[in-house]
Order: structure tokens, then sequence, then C-alpha cells
């Protein structure tokens, strides 16, 4: 069975320090994994994706992630906080062997001006 | 957002009320999806549809009824819903299954 553990539901940082969004999974076989972004009363939008080529993963508007598999980690970063970045952030991991997506709870990033 | 549409944006009805949710993929996928989103749950994923058949019912209630007529478009169709009921309903495509999602902007029903 797959599963995905954000570990912290609330994040504060303040604009323009690095922020950290931390996940861990759970997968039977090799997953890939996603980190989608939801602005308020907006739908998810797609931040980057891991499907078993290179373990740092590029996304849209300066995030990046890591895969580790020795930590089952796949935390999400950038190096400056925008104004703009405030929004819930979910992570998910899809297991080849089980047909769907399943989401974390979620993280609230909050930057502080 | 862009490539999945849903209608409308925001919903009210009473409890007697029937009415339906729809939503259109332009992306060319053939996996197509329904989700609940309450305030403070964890996003609950309530259908699936491949190639416009169901693959996956989430123990919905079936006040819930859904119905996917092509690959690009899927509709929630609502009866005799309950207060609890009140959610941000998204609809998402794939191109397969476990593949990832593009989701639309989603419905806010609010059950009176």
């Amino acid at each position: 069975a797959q599963s995905v553990t954000q570990l912290d539901s609330h994040v504060s940082v303040s604009e323009g320090t690095p922020v950290l969004l931390r996940c861990n999974y759970s997968s039977s076989y090799s997953p890939s994994l996603f980190w989608y972004v939801q602005h308020p009363n907006k739908g998810l939008q797609l931040l980057l994706k891991y499907t078993s080529a290179a373990t740092l993963v590029k996304g849209i508007n300066g995030f990046e992630a890591e895969f580790k598999k020795s930590e089952t980690s796949f935390h999400l970063t950038t190096p400056t906080a925008h104004m703009s970045d405030a929004a819930e952030y979910f992570c998910v991991v899809s297991d080849p062997g089980n047909e769907k997506l399943t989401f974390g709870t979620g993280t609230r990033l909050t930057i502080i001006p | 957002e862009t490539g999945v549409t849903q209608t409308p944006r925001h919903l009210v009805m009473g409890m007697t009320n029937k009415k339906s949710l729809k939503c259109e993929q332009h992306l060319g996928h053939n996996a197509m999806y329904w989700y609940k989103q309450s305030a403070k749950k964890p996003l609950e994923l309530m259908f699936v549809y491949s190639l416009e058949e169901r693959v996956e019912n989430n123990s919905v209630p079936s006040r819930f009824s859904p119905e996917c007529p092509n690959s690009s478009h899927l509709f929630l169709h609502l009866h005799t819903l309950q207060p609890e009921d009140s959610a941000l309903y998204l609809c998402a495509s794939s191109q397969r299954v476990t593949y990832e999602q593009y989701f639309g902007p989603g419905t806010r029903l609010t059950v009176t």
C-alpha cells in the first residue's frame, strides 16, 4: 500500500528566505511523486514530478524537490520565498501497483512581508 | 487550470434540488476524476473514469451520480444532498490512470 505524510501542516517564512516543505512516502514499488500547489479558491496546479529519472527535479516558479530513496523523502524547496508563493501544497505518490494517486493532507505556506 | 474547465464555479442548492456539475477537458486525456475537498480534511477521491468506463467508486453515497458520455466530458449529478456535502468539488484528467493529473478550478457547492 502507498501512503504519503506531510510533516508540517503549516509553515511560515519571511519573504526572501528559503522554504522547505517536507514529505515522506511509503510505497511497495518504485513510485512516481508529485507536488501540487493550490491557491485560494483555485484548483490544484502541478509544480513538479519525479518519475525515476533524475533525483533532483526542477519545477515551475523556482521550486525543486529531491527524491531520496534511502530516506523515503521528497521534500520541496525554493531558495527565495515570494508573497505569491502563499498557498496550500500537496505531496502526492503514485504507485504503479495501485492505480491511483494518494494525496497528502497538505501544508499551508504563509509568507511574512 | 488551463485545459480543464468546470461549470458552474459556485452553486447553492437546497436539500431537495437536483443539479449537475460539468467538467470538460481539452487535453486529449483518457482518464477523468471527481474529488471532494472539504475544509480541514484530506482530498477525497470520489470517482475515476478510464476510457469512459468507471474504474473506481470510493464508497460514495448514491445521491452522487457520475456520468462520462465521452472522454472529454464528465458530469456529477446531485440529488437530495445533505449540508455536509457542502465542499469544493474538483475535476481532474490525466493521460492515463497513475499519470500526473490536471485539475479544473472547482465548483464551490453549498447545500442549504
